[in-house]
């Protein structure tokens, strides 16, 4: 069984639209993760999700927006898209809070999302 | 702030060797965690192995083991008898265990070819 799912695997769309990238977790974590991963292949957290409550939002534009419509889901909204939103966006999850009790806090990674914007 | 450095953009081992790949990182903490992930060509990231700074001992699964040196804040990844299927990109990451911090902070990765 998958443990994090993403949808699509791949997205192809024009400047301007609005799309939306979908990420579901069947592992019982309580805190899922959104990261990009540049065209040089570096990752950057973009966003995580604690029980439908965000708890980091790191300076991304406010064109994307992680919606949770509970705690096995957190899917990412992408408004007016640019040229460079071109990436792969990886979703995570872990079942601890980040600033939680010191267990071991492993994120598990879903397959990724290769979006191209033309 | 927190980072973290792979020096070798691109390393390369025989089938069967040992190879060790590289991680420092900087950081005012003393409790956080370190991972090592895999990137296959397939794009999915594998957790490779992981150590928690309290413990002394280096972490070690299969031909996987690190060598962690809190007071130089290094985490080397030593992949013993290499095999084709190990090619891929791999990245250090560190993570706190603190508040908003708890996200993983990653080098840029180091592409690791196995040749036959």
């Amino acid at each position: 069984d998958t443990a994090v799912s993403q949808t699509p695997k791949y997205l192809v769309t024009q400047m301007g639209n609005d799309k939306s990238i979908k990420c579901e977790q069947n592992l019982g974590h309580d805190t899922m993760y959104w990261y990009k991963q540049d065209s040089k292949k570096f990752l950057k957290i973009m966003f995580s999700y604690n029980n439908k409550e965000l708890i980091i939002n790191e300076t991304v534009p406010n064109r994307f927006s992680p919606k949770s419509p509970d705690k096995a889901h957190l899917n990412l909204h992408i408004n007016s898209l640019e040229l460079g939103d071109s990436a792969v966006y990886f979703c995570a999850s872990s079942h601890a809070l980040p600033g939680g009790s010191g267990r071991t806090d492993t994120q598990y990674f879903g397959p990724g999302t290769r979006l191209t914007v033309l | 702030a927190q980072t973290v450095t792979q020096s070798q953009p691109e390393m390369s081992v025989q089938e069967a060797e040992t190879v060790t790949l590289s991680c420092t990182y900087d950081t005012s903490e003393s409790d956080y965690y370190l991972f090592w992930y895999k990137q296959p060509p397939s794009r999915q990231m594998i957790l490779v192995i992981r150590q928690e700074a309290y413990k002394q001992q280096n972490a070690t699964e299969n031909r996987f083991s690190v060598n962690f040196q809190k007071a130089a804040k290094s985490f080397s990844l030593k992949i013993s008898d290499s095999q084709l299927g190990d090619a891929a990109m791999y990245f250090c990451a560190y993570r706190s265990p603190r508040g908003s911090q708890g996200n993983l902070i990653f080098g840029k990765g180091t592409k690791l070819s196995v040749k036959p």
